[in-house]
């Protein structure tokens, strides 16, 4: 199992860019989630998809901010235009669907830093 | 989001010591209680998982403690390693597929 693949590792860029963030679920799953990380807020969710298409996009902080899921292993987070605050690690996670709770299997992450 | 709350924020511990996180929630909803554990430039990882039908559950080392009548549940970790540090989530959800509600973390240092 290849596990949940994100890319790229580490983005450095500047304000006003437009950053996409790449994912790959684990084949099979389902459920797919977009999370960000900072010291001050902790893992936060920002959109979750089931079969590709999104339930809740609450968490996503504005417009600046979309997510797209064309197909079940592949998904897209894009920041448009970026800014300085945007800066932190951002998550993918995948799970099944069927059965009880299935846990929620994570990338490594995208180091994402806006100058 | 109803919000789970995790304490403490840091905490070190001598090798072979048992530190303890604590978490605790207000929606009675929840019945689905996992702990994330992360190392540095990692995703986090499940740890260990509890129902709120028992009070309590060991999975090697590590033991999580359910207390529902308080809403509080926490993560014990016994003989604990230099290779323990990290950093430890708990979550919480309702059943189903439905998303997971994270504690800020605690930042566990185990010094030899």
């Amino acid at each position: 199992d290849a596990g949940v693949i994100q890319s790229p590792r580490h983005e450095v860029t500047e304000m006003g860019q437009e950053v996409t963030l790449r994912c790959k679920p684990i084949s099979g799953h389902d459920y797919l989630f977009w999370y960000r990380q900072t010291m001050m807020r902790g893992l936060e969710l920002l959109i979750y998809f089931n079969n590709n298409v999104p339930i809740d996009d609450s968490g996503m902080p504005e417009d600046r901010f979309s997510a797209k899921m064309p197909n079940a292993s592949f998904s897209t987070l894009k920041i448009q235009p970026s800014e300085p605050r945007d800066s932190a690690v951002y998550f993918c996670a995948s799970s099944r669907s069927t059965g009880s709770n299935q846990p929620q299997h994570f990338g490594d992450g995208t180091r994402l830093s806006i100058l | 989001q109803q919000q789970v709350k995790q304490s403490p924020q840091s905490l070190i511990v001598q090798k072979g010591g048992i530190p303890i996180i604590n978490c605790a929630y207000e929606n009675t909803a929840f019945d689905y209680f996992p702990w994330y554990q992360q190392f540095p430039g990692k995703g986090p990882a499940l740890l260990i998982a509890i129902r709120p039908d028992v009070s309590e559950k060991k999975e090697g080392r590590f033991t999580i403690s359910f207390n529902k009548s308080a809403k509080q549940f926490s993560l014990h970790i016994m003989d604990s390693q230099p290779g323990d540090s990290a950093t430890y989530f708990c979550a919480a959800t309702t059943l189903g597929n439905t998303p997971l509600v994270f504690g800020k973390g605690t930042r566990l240092s185990v010094i030899a």
